[in-house]
């Protein structure tokens, strides 16, 4: 089945770019999303990409796209500890199923 | 103002007992979906709906049931049948067919088991 890969932490200084990478292995893929988890709350959708698409920015968010090694990045530039959250990456498959990752947890130092 | 809404936040149930945890969304979104989260895990199906009285199994559905009596409304009951139901439930919505599809996610509830 359809599976979707995401290491489990990152940590990163104030300012710095943080980089989230994930991998997924349904090569159907329509939409893959990038969700922002803040604690005790639900999932924030922050950006999505279209699988014939290899790069979408927004603002300090840059989405990356290697469709031929199923292989997706989020580039968070400047990062502040609001930033401070767990981030699920998810694709779309038939269906309208959504597999999401099993998350990465970013903190942010001072 | 348009989203979709859990509750309660919070739920404890005792041993033995069957809870109901409500989820309802104004979108007008076709496809409803229920995640179970537990404490650093990610997100695992337990049932979705992609259209009004019609549902299906996902991962996990073992110990749950649902129904989608109203496109609005996709109530979830964790059963007595579910040994290990504490942990944070998720539903969420998706607009079938759009081409910019956003799946929204209600707040959460957080089901303990007393």
């Amino acid at each position: 089945g359809e599976d979707v890969e995401q290491s489990l932490f990152l940590s990163v200084r104030e300012g710095d770019s943080s980089v989230i990478n994930c991998t997924y292995t349904d090569s159907s893929s329509t939409y893959l999303y990038w969700y922002k988890q803040e604690p005790g709350a639900g999932l924030q959708l922050l950006t999505y990409i279209f699988s014939n698409m290899d790069m979408k920015q927004d603002q300090r968010l840059t989405v990356l796209l290697n469709k031929k090694d199923k292989h997706l990045s989020l580039r968070i530039a400047d990062t502040q500890s609001g930033d401070s959250a767990i981030y699920f990456c998810a694709e779309k498959g038939a269906g309208n199923m959504l597999t999401f990752g099993g998350g990465t947890r970013l903190m942010v130092k001072p | 103002d348009g989203g979709i809404t859990q509750s309660p936040k919070y739920l404890f149930r005792k041993e033995g007992q069957n809870v109901t945890l409500s989820c309802e969304q104004n979108l007008n979104h076709d496809a409803m979906y229920w995640y179970r989260q537990d404490p650093g895990q990610g997100l695992r199906l337990i049932y979705y709906s992609q259209i009004v009285n019609d549902f299906q199994k996902g991962d996990i559905a073992e110990g749950y049931s649902v129904s989608r009596e109203k496109k609005e409304s996709f109530p979830l009951t964790v059963t007595s049948a579910q040994k290990n139901p504490t942990a944070f439930y998720l539903c969420a919505s998706i607009l079938k067919g759009h081409q910019n599809t956003e799946a929204f996610f209600g707040q959460g509830t957080r089901l303990t088991v007393v």
